[in-house]
């Protein structure tokens, strides 16, 4: 059974600061991960999506990387800003069962001003 | 475009009612999936369809829940009887294709006291 995993469970930086949010997974066997954003209240917001046959996407700040080997994610966010503040949620999609994805349980992120 | 639409946003029942959420795809989207989000399990798929046809239903947790699509731009989730363990967000998402980038709607809060 796939599990996802996402660390830090929370992190709390002050403005500027380049971070880093981690996902790793249990079987390799994807066809694609995205990285979502959720604010308070809200819907997922899709950030990136990677593919298997992909090592990293950009857009703009974020920088997404796919070690699929490995089994890990990364989500890189250069010079935050609290405009940033939000959970973000990694998910893997399942070669298997077609376009089922499963979540990790996501990293909450606190940019202070 | 105006994105997925769910509604109500929020319904507030008591147990043994029954519930019904909607749900609006992206026009021309041609996949469409309910999930469910609680603070213990996260982020879960319940459902989807490919072109109107229930795919893959293996994440309904049990049989007071059914899901309907009868056109492409349509979609009931009902809860009948529901329970207090219904309490949930109740998310709804569309993509165009196979493993495409899935597009979320704001979800809907449910209440059941």
């Amino acid at each position: 059974k796939q599990e996802v995993t996402q660390i830090p469970a929370a992190l709390s930086v002050p403005e500027g600061e380049n971070l880093v949010l981690n996902c790793s997974f249990t079987d390799s066997a994807i066809y694609n991960l995205q990285w979502f954003r959720q604010d308070p209240g809200k819907g997922l917001t899709s950030l990136l999506l990677i593919q298997s046959s992909q090592r990293e996407q950009t857009s703009g700040r974020l920088n997404a990387s796919l070690d699929k080997s490995s089994g890990r994610s990364t989500l890189y966010i250069a010079a935050s800003q609290p405009g940033d503040s939000a959970t973000y949620l990694c998910a893997v999609r399942l070669m298997e069962y077609g376009n089922k994805l499963v979540f990790g349980a996501g990293t909450i992120l606190r940019v202070k001003s | 475009d105006a994105g997925v639409i769910q509604s109500p946003r929020h319904e507030v029942t008591e147990m043994g009612q029954e519930v019904t959420l909607r749900c609006k795809p992206i026009s021309g989207h041609d996949y469409l999936f309910w999930y469910r989000q609680t603070m213990m399990r996260g982020l879960e798929l319940l459902i989807y369809f490919n072109n109107n046809v229930p795919i893959d239903d293996s994440g309904m947790p049990e049989d007071r829940f059914s899901a309907k699509m009868p056109n492409a731009s349509f979609s009931t989730l009902k809860i009948q009887p529901s329970e207090p363990r219904d309490s949930a967000v109740y998310f709804c998402a569309s993509s165009w294709a196979s493993g495409d980038t899935q597009y979320f709607g704001p979800g809907t809060r449910l209440t059941v006291l």
